[in-house]
């Protein structure tokens, strides 16, 4: 079967850095999405790895390396806004996505 | 200008009865999903429709029926509800097969059957 695997919780000190691991195991692989999903909201694109390395968006970036079958999330400079549950999801296919549980993160002040 | 908007937010039904949630995007895109989000937050992928064709059919009850008159607009309709199908049900679109990536969601639809 095709799955991902993430931690279920992970809890970080505002303004710190954060890094949100996704291992995935899935019959074809043509990009790790990340997304983001505040309590009672909509999951939100954040980004989208499908070549090994480092993708750079502001204060969030995303890692992905394809012959580990791993990508990372990495959350810098923790803001209380950034508590939210985060998503990565794995294309394996044309039009399908295969999600992971979510991890939510806990910011502490 | 909300890219994907569905209604209704909320719903509260009882048991038995049938409804209905709407789904439009106006991000041009060829592709819209529907989504279920239980109470433990699992994103499970239901239908997806690429330019009115239904290409992914995952195993949901056929009490489940989607429409999609032209490719803005989705529709989910559930016949004779249960209590497990409360949860939140999202619409989502993308753009072209490679697209799915890169998911735009809609704010979500709260069903609770009573």
């Amino acid at each position: 079967g095709q799955s991902l695997e993430q931690p279920s919780e992970v809890t970080a000190v505002e303004g710190a850095i954060v890094q949100i691991n996704c291992t995935y195991q899935t019959s074809g692989f043509y990009g790790l999405s990340w997304y983001q999903q505040h309590d009672g909201g909509a999951p939100t694109f954040l980004s989208y790895n499908a070549l090994d390395g480092l993708e750079e968006t502001g204060r969030f970036s995303s890692f992905l390396s394809r012959s580990d079958s791993y990508g990372y999330l990495l959350l810098q400079e923790l803001q209380m806004k950034d508590s939210a549950s985060y998503f990565c999801a794995v294309r394996p296919s044309n039009y399908q996505l295969i999600w992971g549980a979510g991890t939510k993160l806990i910011i502490k002040p | 200008d909300t890219a994907v908007s569905q209604t209704p937010k909320y719903l509260v039904t009882q048991m038995g009865n049938d409804k209905s949630i709407k789904c439009e995007q106006n991000l041009g895109h060829d592709t819209m999903y529907w989504y279920k989000q239980d109470s433990k937050k699992f994103l499970k992928i239901m239908f997806s429709y690429n330019n009115k064709e239904l290409i992914i059919n995952e195993t949901v009850p056929n009490r489940f029926s989607p429409k999609s008159p032209d490719k803005a607009h989705l529709n989910l309709h559930i016949n004779s509800l249960e209590l497990g199908d409360s949860a939140v049900y999202f619409c989502a679109s993308s753009q072209g097969a490679s697209g799915a990536n890169v998911l735009t969601f809609g704010a979500g639809s709260r069903l609770t059957v009573l």
